[in-house]
């Protein structure tokens, strides 16, 4: 079955360490997302990608970073510049020029 | 984000009665996004509008798209517990909106549907 997968679900880790979170996709789409969720609010678009070894920021880019170097992967790696990085979040990928995206099952990050 | 806002921010109804969501935008768009979320989860597509006036329906779920293209509305008929989640909508305010091509979500809507 096609589909994007996240690994793992729920990631502990400590103040000042990075963190790289996993994202997979054999949808065989060319454009991929990641966002945070904070609770009670809506998606925040971290970065994106459209094409491989290409990728744009998002809105709220600050403290993290990602790679493309396959089509069907986007990891997303949380420094310890990040001030905030507990939180949800999600994986995204889509046809090129189009804004349906499809997403992945989530990512819990807490960092104590 | 303020150019996209959805009320109410969370609803509770009594299975088997009607719910309207309501997202309205600060500008015109090109496309609005209905996802469905359930607690913990990923996102999963619901409905794409488009054009002034459409209306689409999947099951008991109808969203529509108003005239002037600024405010979508996503109203359940007859709401059931599997009903209960986080809807989003998802904006797109021009096709070749300075290059970005990604959604703007608004804030969701948490619906309870109490047996």
């Amino acid at each position: 079955d096609g589909g994007i997968t996240q690994s793992p679900k729920y990631l502990f880790r400590k103040e000042g360490q990075n963190v790289t979170l996993s994202c997979e996709q054999n949808l065989n789409h060319d454009a991929m997302y990641w966002y945070r969720q904070d609770p009670g609010q809506g998606l925040r678009l971290i970065y994106y990608s459209q094409i491989v070894n290409d990728f744009q920021k998002g809105d709220i880019a600050e403290g993290y970073s990602v790679s493309r170097e396959k089509k069907e992967s986007f990891p997303l790696t949380v420094t310890s510049a990040q001030k905030n990085p507990t939180a949800f979040y999600l994986c995204a990928s889509s046809r090129l020029l189009s804004y349906e995206q499809y997403f992945g099952p989530g990512t819990r990050l807490t960092v104590t | 984000s303020q150019e996209l806002e959805q009320s109410p921010q969370s609803l509770i109804v009594q299975e088997g009665k009607n719910l309207t969501i309501n997202c309205t935008s600060s500008k015109t768009l090109y496309g609005l996004y209905w996802y469905k979320q359930k607690y913990g989860e990923g996102l999963i597509f619901l409905m794409m509008l488009q054009k002034g006036g459409e209306e689409k329906s999947h099951e008991k779920i109808t969203a529509k798209l108003d005239e002037k293209k600024q405010q979508s509305s996503l109203h359940i008929t007859a709401s059931q517990p599997s009903h209960a989640g986080i809807y989003l909508c998802g904006a797109v305010w021009s096709p070749m909106d300075t290059g970005r091509r990604a959604l703007t979500f608004g804030s969701g809507t948490r619906l309870q549907v109490q047996p």
